[in-house]
């Protein structure tokens, strides 16, 4: 099992701004991952994130948009930068393992 | 890339019926599992059931799958105020349960006292 500690919980930022996401997980993970839930949707991954290499990111996500940072392998930190309302989303992270653990998210708004 | 789909999106019953859910998915799995979200937090995982299972119990909870139908379902049995929550299929695609997951559009229970 792991346990992973996300924050901010929630934040409310200004369009243009940027905000980053931290996730701290309790044991040594070789990856992490980076999933955005918009309003009443269902998980879509954003990006993987392994330690010393750079993050994989999946179609329609772009590094310069949201770029992830994985410094050692207990933590990543994941930022959205240059926000418009449309970021306003649930962002998670996540390991794996028999069953994925997740941090238990961070409520963006853009306003 | 979302591959799930659940149904019912929405379901309502009441404390002490049973809830079933249903999932199905387009490519080729090595397990298909399932997660509980309260509220827009973090997700909890439920259950793993894995290509070569048909069947698996926790407690409450039963789920099956057919590969041949790539199909699966979750039932939760004696339902409670408490399960009140969305639940989320998802599929590993890969032999490694580190890989990420591919997940549904999710079903919305909501039970009443």
């Amino acid at each position: 099992s792991a346990v992973i500690s996300q924050k901010p919980s929630r934040d409310i930022c200004q369009r243009g701004t940027s905000l980053t996401i931290q996730c701290q997980v309790d044991s040594q993970v070789t990856m992490m991952f980076w999933y955005r839930q918009q309003p009443g949707q269902s998980l879509t991954l954003i990006a993987t994130a392994n330690q010393g290499s750079e993050a994989t990111y999946e179609s329609g996500f772009v590094i310069d948009k949201f770029p992830i940072s994985r410094p050692n392998l207990t933590f990543s930190t994941l930022t959205v930068s240059n926000m418009s309302p449309e970021d306003s989303s649930i962002y998670l992270c996540s390991v794996g393992g028999e069953g994925a653990f997740f941090g238990q998210g961070t409520r963006l708004t853009v306003v | 890339s979302q591959q799930g789909e659940e149904d019912p999106q929405a379901l309502s019953i009441q404390e002490g019926e049973n809830a079933t859910m249903n999932c199905s998915y387009k490519t080729s799995i090595n397990n298909l599992q399932w997660y509980r979200q309260n509220s827009g937090r973090g997700l909890v995982h439920l259950i793993l059931i894995r290509s070569n299972e048909r069947e698996k119990h926790s407690g409450r909870l039963r789920v099956t799958l057919d590969t041949s139908k790539k199909s699966s379902s979750l039932l939760i049995t004696a339902s409670r105020a408490a399960d009140t929550a969305s639940y989320f299929c998802a599929t590993d695609p890969n032999s490694n349960s580190g890989y990420a997951l591919n997940f549904g559009k999710g079903t919305s229970l909501l039970v009443t006292p």
